[in-house]
């Protein structure tokens, strides 16, 4: 199976502050990494998918790249309704796993 | 619009098998290229796939939990369902089912919390 392991495990920042998450696979995943968002007692929702591609009415302030076994969520300027917790996910094969999250929490 | 909902029992007793049941609509489980997967999350933890059930019948499931999981689905009903064997407390987690397609999972069921216990 992928390995998927995300850093920070928890991050506190303020309303405006710049955020960046990273996803690592344990081997290459060309660019099939998807990134959720989950707010509490909430299911996740889609943000990115394929590295870098934006979902449908998700703010542009949400950004994605990378390829291969290294990848970034960023988060260019930090709204309150962005404190959430945050999955990436591979689905280059099956069977598909999920990083442990990013909590972001209000500083 | 493309909706799913989780159905099944809140509580079970170790050892006890579960059964889920997943009801969608606004696709068909019949058109090339859809998948219904099944995730679950622990009480505080991170999100853990489970199995997947393909419009043409393939299968795939956790390699940690493969000998205890059955998934099927009944293209007529709009339902995939989920089996679940040997229940333990460290089963306890909300069961999510969710659309896979061009191998993302674009929707979500709200969830359904499973609590295993005597």
């Amino acid at each position: 199976d992928i390995q998927m392991t995300q850093s920070p495990s928890s991050l506190s920042a303020s309303v405006g502050d710049r955020v960046t998450i990273t996803c690592r696979a344990s081997q290459s995943i060309s660019s099939y990494l998807n990134w959720y968002q989950q707010k509490a007692g909430k299911a996740p929702k889609l943000l990115i998918y394929v590295a870098s591609s934006l979902q449908s009415g998700v703010p542009s302030r949400f950004s994605g790249s990378g390829s291969g076994t290294d990848f970034t969520l960023t988060i260019s300027s930090l709204q309150p309704e962005d404190f959430a917790t945050y999955y990436c996910q591979q689905s280059y094969s099956t069977p598909r796993t999920f990083g442990g999250g990013t909590k972001v929490e209000i500083k | 619009q493309v909706t799913l909902r989780e159905s099944g029992p809140a509580l079970v007793k170790p050892t006890q098998t579960l059964t889920l049941t997943c009801t969608f609509s606004g696709f068909s489980l019949s058109t090339s290229g859809m998948c219904v997967s099944w995730i679950r999350q622990p009480p505080g933890k991170a999100l853990e796939w489970l199995a997947r059930i393909d419009w043409d019948d393939d299968k795939y499931y956790s390699t940690s939990l493969k000998t205890r999981l059955t998934i099927s689905k009944d293209t007529s009903k709009n339902q995939v369902v989920l089996t679940m064997t040997n229940m333990d407390p460290v089963d306890t987690a909300t069961y999510y089912c969710a659309r896979e397609t061009v191998t993302i999972n674009d929707y979500w069921g709200q969830g359904t919390l499973v609590t295993v216990s005597s």
